[in-house]
């Protein structure tokens, strides 16, 4: 699975949207870029994922540029509860899909009054 | 959404002794699950991939006779930590992957044990 890099830490103001960045020069056609967040010693939470399109659900949108060799995370109106360590994971899908996620250290995001 | 337990959230043992952690997932069925540990300020770290019904596959490093994994229903995998010293001291996450959801295929976490061993 390719590998990713991510900003160690990001500071974003409470209601202001956080962009987190993902690198992933190194995809292959056949991988997904999944995001996961991890609260203070909480298990990872599922965020979104994606293969090539924009998508966009309830808790964030994922931008996937054109070349998917980057992608940005966007919580549209940080909370102080959004405070958690943001992990950008890329793994082949599909029927060949083994399951496992590999972290890297993911972005520490906090958020600010 | 689905949801994942684990029991005990903490333990303490002595050296020497052997612990069981429980994953279970409470409203589907897991063919697969995922064992991690993580240390403080770390991420997290793939231990070994748990199969219904057949042995777990083990991640370079992690020692199979250590680290005993049982996969016995599809709502159940236990990791049980053998002979445990303080190196063995962490957090120990599972996570399981939803046999039933194949189009969107994302992994459902436990909250985590935490392991003192003293």
């Amino acid at each position: 699975d390719a590998k990713t890099t991510q900003p160690t830490s990001m500071d974003c103001a409470e209601g202001r949207a956080a962009n987190l960045p993902c690198n992933h020069s190194t995809i292959s056609g056949n991988e997904y870029v999944y995001w996961y967040r991890q609260i203070h010693s909480q298990g990872p939470q599922y965020i979104i994922h994606g293969l090539k399109n924009n998508e966009t659900n309830e808790m964030a949108s994922l931008i996937i540029t054109e070349d998917r060799k980057s992608s940005t995370l966007i919580l549209p109106h940080a909370t102080l509860r959004d405070t958690a360590v943001y992990y950008c994971i890329v793994r082949v899908g599909g029927s060949s899909n083994t399951g496992k996620l590999i972290f890297g250290q993911g972005t520490t995001l906090q958020v600010k009054p | 959404g689905a949801v994942v337990s684990q029991h005990p959230s903490r333990v303490i043992c002595k050296s020497g002794t052997s612990v069981k952690i429980e994953c279970r997932s409470l409203d589907f069925q897991a063919t697969t699950m995922f064992w991690y540990r993580q240390f403080p300020k770390q991420s997290l770290m793939l231990m070994a991939t748990s199969n219904e019904g057949s042995k777990a596959t083990y991640e370079q490093g992690v020692e199979k006779d250590k680290f005993l994994i049982n996969h016995a229903s599809l709502t159940l995998s236990t990791l049980t930590v053998t002979s445990a010293h303080p190196e063995d001291s962490s957090f120990y996450i599972c996570s399981a992957r939803d046999a039933g959801n194949k189009g969107r295929d994302e992994q459902y976490f436990g909250p985590g044990t935490r392991l003192t061993v003293t």
